[in-house]
């Protein structure tokens, strides 16, 4: 079936702008992830989604971070005001649950660039 | 909350040869442990995990090992070939998100 799918894969934009990252989870995944990861980095948990509770926010870098889910489907990230520090891969992952072992697939990014 | 540290932050290994990652993690509670690998320019995947329960998993030339007690669990790649030059991610969940380790960079030298 098919994978994690993210939205634009690449997006180039100025500084001070606002960008929306897109996220189409796998069909039946309750769990839906954001991650950022700059050049040569880890991965930086920003906000974690499962089914219709409230989401765990306590990732995300600044209030110009945020997140939507629309149900148990589509997700989108919002950065407001984007700052050159903001360039970084975003990566969304899925998982049947959020808690115990379940495998997290991720998708393959959105590379921002913020010039 | 979940911490996990990973170490070494970079590996060179000559091909053939056996490769060891090593991650330590704070919350007791923790239950799941996964290796990701993540190929240049390419999303992580899931390599092999292993559950509390478990000491030792492996698949094929891939290890992993577990003691609860210490917290700590490792990664053992065995006949190491130049494709398995790539980043290593460990990670550990418990309630939680999994929490991953900063990374390791493994380089296979032919």
């Amino acid at each position: 079936g098919a994978g994690v799918s993210q939205s634009p894969s690449n997006k180039v934009t100025e500084k001070g702008k606002d960008v929306e990252l897109r996220c189409d989870p796998i069909s039946g995944h309750t769990a839906l992830y954001w991650y950022r990861q700059r050049l040569g980095q880890g991965l930086e948990f920003l906000i974690y989604f499962q089914g219709n509770s409230a989401p765990d926010k306590s990732g995300l870098p600044s209030d110009r971070f945020s997140a939507e889910r629309t149900g148990e489907s589509v997700s989108t990230l919002t950065i407001q005001r984007t700052q050159q520090e903001d360039s970084a891969v975003y990566l969304c992952a899925s998982s049947t649950r959020g808690t115990g072992d379940n495998e997290q697939f991720f998708g393959p990014g959105t590379r921002l660039t913020v010039l | 909350g979940e911490n996990v540290e990973q170490h070494p932050s970079t590996l060179s290994v000559q091909e053939g040869d056996s490769a060891v990652i090593k991650c330590t993690y704070s919350d007791s509670a923790s239950n799941y442990f996964p290796w990701y690998k993540q190929e240049l320019g390419k999303r992580p995947q899931l390599i092999i995990d292993i559950r509390s329960n478990v000491g030792e998993k492996k698949d094929q030339r891939i290890a992993v090992t577990l003691n609860k007690t210490a917290k700590h669990f490792s990664l053992h790649i065995t006949e190491t070939q130049p494709e398995d030059s790539a980043v290593y991610f460990c990670a550990a969940r418990s309630r939680t998100p999994l929490v991953f380790g900063k990374g390791t960079r493994l380089s296979v030298i032919a």
